[in-house]
C-alpha cells in the first residue's frame, strides 16, 4: 500500500450532511490524488495536490473540495453530500514528479441515502 | 468524453490461454501509459508501464504493446491463471500531473 491509509473505510450518511474523507501517507511524497470509482465509469479524478496548500481540479470536481495543510494528509470534503456522490473513493500517491506510477489506498466506500 | 477506453467490458478465458486486453486512447500528446489490475475490494495495483518512445515492453508473463499510429494499447497475459481474474484498467498521462483511466475490462479465468 506504499504507506497509504484511508479513513473511514466505510461510511453511510444522509443527503445534505458534510463528509470528510482522509488520506494519510507515511512517506512524504509530494503528489496526492483523489479518485472516485463507479460502475461503468472506471476511475475518475476528483482533485489532486502537488504540495502543501497546492491543489488543482480533476475531471469531476463539482461538489468536492480538498485541503492539504501538511504533506502527509490530503482531505476530501463533500460540503453537502448528494446521492450521486455514493461511490468508492480512492486516494493515490505518486512517488515521482507528477503522474508516474500511482500507488492506491484500499478505498473508502461512501453511501449517501 | 473519455479519453482512454477499453474495447470490451468483459473477457472470459480458459486457464492456460493467453489473454489480450485492449485499450484505445485519443490524446496523441499522451506520453506515458500504465496498466493496473484491481481485485475485488482492493485498490488498483500497478502491472506494467510504457513510454511513448517504446512500442513494446515485457514483464513477467505480461507484455504491453503500444501502437501510436492508431492510438492503441494492449496488455497480453501469457498462460492466464485463475489468480489473474480481476478488472484491468489502462491509464494515460496527458498533462504530466495526473493519470486518466479507462473504464476497465473484467477478466474471468475458468479452470
Amino acid at each position: 500500500d506504499a504507506g497509504i491509509t484511508q479513513s473511514p473505510r466505510h461510511k453511510v450518511t444522509e443527503t445534505g450532511t458534510p463528509v470528510t474523507l482522509r488520506c494519510h501517507q507515511t512517506e512524504n511524497h509530494r503528489y496526492m490524488y483523489w479518485y472516485r470509482q463507479d460502475p461503468g465509469h472506471g476511475l475518475r479524478l476528483i482533485h489532486y495536490s502537488y504540495g502543501v496548500k497546492d491543489t488543482d481540479k480533476g475531471e469531476v470536481s463539482d461538489g468536492y473540495s480538498v485541503s492539504r495543510s501538511k504533506t502527509e494528509d490530503f482531505l476530501l470534503t463533500l460540503e453537502s453530500a448528494t446521492s450521486s456522490q455514493t461511490s468508492v473513493y480512492f486516494c493515490a500517491i505518486s512517488t515521482g514528479q507528477g503522474a508516474g506510477e500511482l500507488f492506491f489506498g484500499e478505498g473508502s466506500r461512501l453511501t449517501v441515502l | 468524453g473519455e479519453s482512454v477506453g477499453l474495447h470490451l467490458p468483459t473477457l472470459s478465458v480458459q486457464e492456460g490461454d493467453n489473454s489480450i486486453i485492449n485499450c484505445a486512447y485519443s490524446n496523441s500528446a499522451s506520453d506515458y501509459f500504465i496498466w493496473y489490475k484491481q481485485e475485488s475490494g482492493k485498490g488498483p495495483q500497478f502491472i506494467i508501464d510504457i513510454r511513448s518512445n517504446m512500442d513494446k515492453r515485457q514483464g513477467q508473463r505480461v507484455t504491453v504493446l503500444l501502437n501510436k499510429t492508431v492510438k492503441h494499447l494492449s496488455l497480453q497475459i501469457a498462460a492466464t491463471q485463475p489468480g489473474d481474474s480481476a478488472v484491468y484498467f489502462c491509464a494515460e498521462n496527458q498533462a504530466g500531473t495526473a493519470l486518466i483511466f479507462g473504464k476497465g475490462t473484467t477478466l474471468s479465468v475458468s479452470s
